[in-house]
């Protein structure tokens, strides 16, 4: 099982629709989470970083259930430049020592 | 800039040659990552360097892969006799994480070595 898996893409919707992104982590120590964007042929960047009591951030909003160990985004009213690839960042901290984990990103078409 | 910068952005070689890749990190920044993309691909982990701490090399692929980081600044990622499947693009990154107990640990990528064997 991977450490960190994303749904499966592609997601393909009109502009305007609402979208959801679902992650899980396998990791209990787990310490924090992020959501990256990745634009073709580009260098991810950080989106948000994603907190126990959800964030949000304009049309972005961000939810982390530790229990579950489970990750969202949801982008409401959608955009054509919202067209990327999202990525599901988790750091872990053990005895093992620190690792940044990466999901494998699924990707976002907008069409008019 | 104050970013992270990568060299060469573009390099084409010959199987069999070798290549080294460069990562100058933001200043101050003692975490350094790099990771590999090939194309539709999802980011690999390589290696991770963490101040003076020894480095994580589980991600390297072979030994053909080597990395060091001088003076805990910049980085150089070393690819001996390169085959056609080392074809990607490789992403530096750094984070201040460890630098205060605040830090949640973002990661700024370079722009990327996109890397062409024949």
């Amino acid at each position: 099982r991977k450490e960190v898996e994303q749904d499966p893409g592609p997601f393909n919707v009109p502009e305007g629709a609402t979208v959801a992104f679902n992650c899980t982590y396998s990791n209990s120590a787990s310490q924090s989470f992020f959501w990256y964007r990745q634009d073709c042929r580009k260098e991810p960047k950080l989106l948000m970083s994603v907190y126990s009591s959800g964030n949000e951030d304009g049309r972005f909003t961000a939810q982390l259930n530790r229990a579950s160990q489970y990750i969202s985004l949801l982008i409401r009213d959608s955009k054509l430049s919202d067209s990327a690839t999202y990525l599901c960042v988790v750091n872990i901290w053990n005895t093992g020592g620190f690792k940044t984990i990466f999901g494998a990103g699924t990707r976002l078409f907008v069409k008019a | 800039g104050a970013g992270v910068s990568q060299s060469p952005s573009n390099k084409v070689t010959e199987k069999g040659k070798d290549v080294e890749l460069r990562c100058d990190p933001i200043s101050g920044h003692t975490a350094l990552y790099w990771y590999r993309q090939s194309l539709g691909q999802g980011l690999e982990f390589l290696i991770y360097f963490q101040g003076n701490s020894a480095p994580d090399k589980s991600g390297l692929p072979s030994d053909r892969f080597s990395a060091e980081r001088t003076g805990g600044s910049v980085s150089t990622l070393t690819i001996q006799r390169t085959q056609q499947e080392d074809s990607a693009v490789y992403l530096c990154a750094s984070s201040a994480i460890g630098t205060s107990a605040a830090n949640t640990g973002e990661l700024f990528f370079g722009e990327g070595s996109r890397l062409t064997v024949l």
